[in-house]
């Protein structure tokens, strides 16, 4: 069973600091990894997807690297803006297996002005 | 292209109390997803159709959870009776298929707190 995990839980930086997220999984065996973004009270909005075969994407500000033989990928935040504030899921799509994706718990940013 | 409407927005009830959840998926997408997203935890499946038929409930609590999507379109989630544990965002997604390469599209999800 794919079982993901995401450190920190949650983190506090000030405005301008680059940070970098963190996102664990146990089977190699996936077929994508997307992060997404969260705002209270509100779904899901996707940052990057990075499918099997690629080792990272970028757009803007956000940098996301996969490294699939050791179940690992990092979401890399340039020059952080207190409206990157939000909590960062990532999930894994495991091949296969009916377009399911399985979720990490989250970490939850605070960038400070 | 309008995305994935979910209602309510909030919702609060006593515990014991029934409780309906509605989404209307992406026109044209045939897969439907129900997630539950407790506070501070990622999104759990719930249940997965596949136009009206169910694909995978392994994770829902059929005790008091039931599902339908009687037309394989908008889909019902019901909750009855609701326990405190059920406090959580529930969050509708669609995509066109089943298949790896098919992305999913969430809604805003329902908010739903039991006293």
């Amino acid at each position: 069973k794919q079982e993901v995990t995401q450190i920190p839980a949650a983190l506090s930086v000030p405005e301008g600091e680059n940070l970098v997220l963190n996102c664990s999984f146990t089977d190699s065996a996936i077929y994508n990894l997307q992060w997404f973004r969260q705002d209270p009270g509100k779904g899901l909005t996707s940052l990057l997807l990075i499918q099997s075969s690629q080792r990272e994407q970028t757009s803007g500000r956000l940098n996301a690297s996969l490294d699939k033989s050791s179940g690992r990928s990092t979401l890399y935040i340039a020059a952080s803006q207190p409206g990157d504030s939000a909590t960062y899921l990532c999930a894994v799509k495991v091949k296969n297996a009916g377009n399911m994706l399985t979720f990490g718990g989250g970490t939850r940013l605070m960038v400070k002005p | 292209e309008a995305g994935v409407a979910q209602s309510p927005r909030y919702k609060i009830i006593e515990k014991r109390q029934s409780v309906a959840f509605w989404c209307n998926p992406i026109s044209g997408h045939a897969t439907l997803y129900w997630y539950q997203q407790i506070l501070g935890q990622g999104p759990k499946l719930l249940i997965q159709f596949q136009n009206n038929g169910v694909v995978d409930d392994s994770q829902l609590p059929k005790d008091r959870f039931s599902a339908e999507r009687l037309k394989g379109v908008d889909s019902t989630l019901k909750i009855q009776p609701a326990k405190l544990e059920d406090s959580a965002v529930y969050l509708c997604a669609s995509s066109f298929s089943a298949g790896d390469t098919d992305t999913q599209y969430f809604g805003p999800g329902t908010r739903l707190t039991v006293l």
